[in-house]
């Protein structure tokens, strides 16, 4: 079973640029998470989707972060513009529905760098 | 808010050593996830427990899920340089059963050969 593939790996911008990170979850999944890692903490919650609508997008910063998932398969989470604090590693997970712990499986993630 | 609180924060053990760690909230979960993270890649779960009280083992990895419901331990038997890494531990961020997950801090852990 192939995994959640995430792209880029590695991303370097100035502050006030813009930039996109890719998800595509495990197939049949129907739940995809995006989370936010920043050095030396846990990964923390920003948006979660049921097939291509939001469940709980409760903790994205709506000013800068958007996301979304066209057809309910890939993921897009972007932001615009990029702050020196949004440094850190965008993780993406997917889930059978309902799915916690085995069965929920998270993607190698993309590191993002503001500079 | 929520919060998980892990400890120790890192450890640097000896190989063949035993690891013990844990993770504490002031609010009750009725599931408590621990990952483990290796440099590049994404949490990769280790052990998933749902009832209180319930002890579960992996391999050289043992688990339980506190009678409180708001702790949970990990036990790590005769380590290898291979457990180096970070764990976590983690639950549903409202502390029900969906799949919107909380993490602590997590925990560093060196196996010096």
């Amino acid at each position: 079973e192939a995994g959640v593939a995430q792209s880029p790996r590695y991303k370097i911008i100035e502050k006030r640029q813009s930039v996109a990170f890719w998800c595509n979850p495990i197939s049949g999944h129907a739940t995809l998470y995006w989370y936010q890692q920043i050095l030396g903490q846990g990964p923390k919650l920003l948006i979660q989707f049921q097939n291509n609508g939001v469940v709980d997008d409760s903790q994205l910063p709506k000013d800068r972060f958007s996301a979304e998932r066209l057809k309910g398969v890939d993921s897009t989470l972007k932001i615009q513009p990029a702050k020196l604090e949004d440094s850190a590693v965008y993780l993406c997970a997917s889930s059978s529905v309902g799915g916690l712990g085995y069965g929920y499986t998270f993607g190698s993630g993309t590191r993002l760098t503001v500079v | 808010g929520q919060q998980l609180n892990q400890s120790p924060q890192s450890m640097f053990i000896q190989e063949g050593e035993d690891v013990s760690m844990n993770c504490t909230s002031s609010s009750i979960f009725n599931t408590w996830l621990w990952y483990k993270q290796e440099p590049g890649e994404g949490p990769v779960l280790l052990i998933a427990l749902y009832k209180a009280g319930e002890l579960t083992s992996n391999g050289r990895l043992t688990a339980q899920f506190g009678i409180t419901r708001k702790d949970s331990f990990l036990n790590i038997s005769a380590s290898i340089p291979s457990d180096v890494g970070i764990y976590f531990c983690a639950g549903p961020l409202y502390g029900g059963s969906q799949g919107n997950l909380i993490f602590g801090k997590g925990t560093k852990l060196s196996v010096k050969p």
